[in-house]
This record gives structure tokens, C-alpha cells and sequence, in this order.
């Protein structure tokens, strides 16, 4: 079985400055590694994902996030968030199992200020 | 783009009612899924579900649940007695199979949910 863990609950940040989303997993085998964002009153959109290769991932609004294998850590970054940033973000692993179901993180509450 | 759509975005039920709540799937997706997320907490696998049956299901996918597909578009979920638990937001995705694209097509795309509202 998977798991994952977002270490910080919430993350304050201001306006421009960078932001760093810390995620963990555990798993006895080979995984894919996501992050999802969900805005207020909306569904979850895809940012970014690991699949294989290249170890740095580029996503789309500028994220970006770094798998480390050694570390088990899939932390999710940017260099310089907007006040449209604001957001639950979601980290989430699946596996080659039939089906390939998200196993997700408890979540990372980001709130921009200004 | 395609996306995939859900409906009612909101249901309120009694408690022991049942309830059915209906995805439509992006079009050429063959693998379904339904998650949900209790109001605070992480989202939760229920169900996957592929060429017509159940390919893996969680512990919370008891005897009270049940899904289906009866038609070429829509997906549904059926909560037969509902309780003050089932209280969420419902989450359908679907994605492609290996195969059917140039890339590997992992991508699960998820739809704007439905939350349901048990009293």
C-alpha cells in the first residue's frame, strides 16, 4: 500500500516571494507522483507529474517540482506566487496496479497576501 | 478541451434516503473513477472501473454503494440508505488506456464534484 504525507497543513506567503510544498510518500513499489491544485469551489486540476526520466518537472503556472528517490520526496515549488495562487494543493502517488488509483495527501492550504 | 462534467454540483438527502449522482466521462476514456473528500479531510479512493466492472474498490466502498455505467456517457454512483457520514464532496475522473495516444496517458482528469449533503 501507498502513502503520503503533506507535511505543512497551511502555508502563508507573500505576494512574489518563493514557496516550497513539502511532500513524502512511502511505497513498496515503483510509483508515479502527482500534485493537484483545487481552487475555492472547484474541482482538482492537474499541475504537474512524474512519470520517469528527467527527475525535475516542469508544470503549468510556473511550478515546478523534484523527485528524490533517496529521500522519497516529491516537494512541490515556485519562484514567485500571485495572489491567484491561493489554493489547496495536493500531492498524490499511483502505482502500476490495474487501475491506477491517487493515493493523496492531506493537502496544503497556500494563502497569498499581499 | 473536453471535460468532465457532474451533476447535481449540490444534493441534500434525508438520512436512509438513496442518492445517485452522475458523471459524464471525457469521451474516448475507458478507466473511471470516484473519490471523495469529507469536508477537511484528504481525498479518499471508493471505486475504479473498467470495461464494465469494478477493477479495485476501498474499504469504504461497502455494500452501500454501487456503480454503473447504462449508457455509452454516463457513469453513476448509487448510495442505497445514506448517512450523516457520506456527507462530502464526490469527485468522478477518468482517463485513457495505454495505447490510445502517443504518451502514456496516466493523466486523471478529474470533475468539478458534487457535494452531498446528508441530514
Amino acid at each position: 500500500a501507498q502513502s503520503v504525507t503533506q507535511l505543512d497543513s497551511q502555508v502563508p506567503v507573500f505576494e512574489e516571494a518563493p514557496v516550497e510544498l513539502r511532500c513524502n510518500y512511502s511505497s513498496s513499489v515503483s510509483v508515479y507522483l502527482f500534485w493537484y491544485v483545487q481552487y475555492p469551489n472547484q474541482g482538482l486540476q492537474l499541475l504537474l507529474k512524474y512519470l520517469s526520466g528527467s527527475t525535475l518537472v516542469k508544470g503549468i503556472n510556473g511550478f515546478e517540482a523534484e523527485f528524490n528517490k533517496s529521500q522519497t520526496s516529491f516537494h512541490l515549488r515556485k519562484p514567485s506566487v500571485h495572489i491567484s495562487d491561493t489554493a489547496e494543493y495536493f500531492c498524490a502517488v499511483s502505482t502500476k496496479a490495474a487501475g491506477n488509483k491517487l493515493t493523496f495527501g492531506g493537502g496544503t492550504r497556500v494563502l497569498v497576501k499581499p | 478541451e473536453p471535460e468532465v462534467t457532474q451533476t447535481p454540483s449540490h444534493q441534500v438527502t434525508q438520512m436512509g434516503q438513496e442518492v445517485i449522482l452522475r458523471c459524464v466521462p471525457i469521451s474516448n476514456h475507458l478507466y473511471f473513477y470516484w473519490y471523495r473528500q469529507i469536508l477537511g479531510q484528504k481525498v479518499e479512493f471508493l471505486v475504479s472501473f473498467y470495461n464494465n466492472e469494478i477493477s479495485e474498490k476501498s474499504e469504504i466502498f461497502d455494500d452501500q454503494f454501487s456503480v454503473e455505467r447504462p449508457d455509452g456517457s454516463n457513469f453513476t454512483l448509487k448510495i442505497r440508505s445514506t448517512k450523516l457520514e457520506d456527507s462530502a464532496m464526490y469527485f468522478c475522473a477518468s482517463r485513457e488506456t495505454p495505447g490510445t495516444s502517443g504518451r502514456r496517458p496516466l493523466e486523471q482528469y478529474f470533475g468539478p464534484g458534487t457535494r452531498l449533503t446528508v441530514t
